[in-house]
């Protein structure tokens, strides 16, 4: 059964500094990686798919690497802003025809002026 | 091209009625996924459908809740006789390809209160 954990469960930073937030999974055997953003009281935005062949994915100021072997992914936000602030999760398919996206519990960001 | 679309956005039943949550899928888009987040809790899995077809329920409770996508209207989630455990925010999402192969698109979510 695969389980995703995230690390921070919390992070509060001042502006403008780099951020990075851990996301590990237990059985290696994925087939892509996905980060989503989560406001309050909102529905979740994709943010980054990473595929198991790629090693690393960049959008803007985001970057999400991925190491299968040691079943790891990591998202660096750079110079970060008040607007980055919401739930970030991490969630990788599974299930059958890998509909089933298993989440972590997220890291809840706060970033402050 | 409007984004996954879900209605109501916020419901509330009393003990022992039935809700029915409705979640059209973005234009193209054949695969349709529900999720539950309970309060304090994470997002869970519940069901994946194709068009007619469900690929996967094995996160559906047994009983109560079922779900369908009809070849012509929305998928729906319904929930039989509520109890008070149901409250949470159900989200949708939808797919252009098959299951994980490509991003999941979530809806803003019905937040279902039972009183």
């Amino acid at each position: 059964k695969q389980e995703v954990t995230q690390i921070p469960a919390a992070l509060s930073v001042p502006e403008g500094e780099n951020l990075v937030l851990n996301c590990s999974f237990t059985d290696s055997a994925i087939y892509n990686l996905q980060w989503f953003r989560q406001d309050p009281g909102k529905g979740l935005t994709s943010l980054l798919l990473i595929q198991s062949s790629q090693r690393e994915q960049t959008s803007g100021r985001l970057n999400a690497s991925l190491d299968k072997s040691s079943g790891r992914s990591t998202l660096y936000i750079a110079a970060s802003q008040p607007g980055d602030s919401a739930t970030y999760l991490c969630a990788v398919p599974g299930g059958t025809s890998y509909g089933k996206l298993t989440f972590g519990q997220g890291t809840i960001l706060t970033v402050h002026p | 091209n409007a984004g996954v679309m879900q209605n109501p956005r916020h419901l509330v039943r009393r003990r022992g009625q039935e809700a029915r949550l409705r979640c059209s899928p973005m234009k193209g888009h054949s695969h349709v996924y529900w999720y539950r987040q309970l309060p304090e809790e994470g997002l869970k899995f519940m069901v994946y459908l194709q068009k007619e077809n469900i690929i996967d329920e094995s996160g559906m409770p047994k009983e109560r809740f079922s779900a369908e996508f009809p070849k012509e209207g929305p998928s729906i989630l319904r929930i039989q006789q509520v109890v008070r455990g149901d409250s949470a925010a159900y989200f949708c999402a939808s797919s252009p390809q098959q299951g994980g192969t490509d991003t999941q698109y979530f809806g803003p979510g019905t937040r279902l209160t039972v009183l």
